[in-house]
């Protein structure tokens, strides 16, 4: 079946712009993940949803960051005031329903390539 | 909170080898979950394995297997015979219970396999 799917794959855009990245996941999988990776690092934790609300937001750097997934499947992340620093690849993932006990496996995406000139 | 320590930047296997990538983890929580993930140059990060803290025997699919030492708060990833398509970065992670699902990653360590 289909894997999680991101778009753009590569956004160029000038600092102080606003852009967004998307994230299909795979059809069924309830929980989204996004993540976000720096050049020769680990990807690091951003935000979790469970359905359609965030679960789990601790990782956004600043309140610039904001993501949403309003019918519970496709997520948009929405990065405003964009800034050198926020040049990364942006991973997203998803799993099955997340229950108690669950440490399910998370299925990533290819990424979006974000750079900010 | 946890943390995840791959002590190898860099390997080198000769193709058809045997090669071990180093995982040493942290955590206080006693339920948690280990992952291998396996990033080519296209990106994409693909899972390879995973150990459940409480599980008995160390995981295997096909050529990767997992080496689980929970007293030492290890998870080598072994891939035996290597491939040249085995070339990648391969990055060690961890969940627990108590930190709400997020996956926590190792700065991983590139792999290059030699003809």
């Amino acid at each position: 079946g289909a894997g999680v799917s991101q778009t753009p794959s590569n956004k160029v855009t000038e600092k102080g712009k606003y852009v967004e990245l998307r994230c299909d996941p795979i059809s069924g999988h309830t929980a989204l993940y996004w993540y976000r990776q720096s050049l020769g690092q680990g990807p690091e934790f951003l935000i979790y949803f469970q359905g359609t609300g965030a679960a789990d937001d601790s990782g956004l750097p600043n309140d610039r960051f904001f993501a949403v997934r309003p019918e519970g499947s496709v997520s948009t992340l929405k990065i405003q005031r964009t800034e050198r620093g926020d040049s990364a690849v942006y991973l997203c993932a998803s799993s099955p329903k997340v229950t108690s006990g669950s440490l399910e496996t998370q299925y990533f995406g290819p990424g979006t390539r974000l750079l900010v000139l | 909170a946890q943390k995840i320590t791959q002590t190898q930047p860099g390997m080198f296997v000769q193709e058809k080898e045997a090669v071990t990538l180093d995982c040493t983890y942290d955590t206080s929580d006693p339920s948690y979950g280990l992952f291998w993930y396996k990033q080519p140059s296209s990106g994409e990060m693909i899972f390879l394995i995973y150990q459940g803290s409480y599980d008995q025997q160390n995981a295997t699919e096909g050529r990767y297997s997992l080496n689980f030492q929970k007293a030492r708060k290890s998870a080598n990833l072994v891939i035996s015979a290597s491939q040249l398509g085995d070339s990648a970065m391969y990055f060690c992670a961890m969940r627990a219970r108590g930190s709400n699902y997020k996956l926590t990653f190792g700065k991983g360590t590139l792999l290059t396999v030699n003809p």
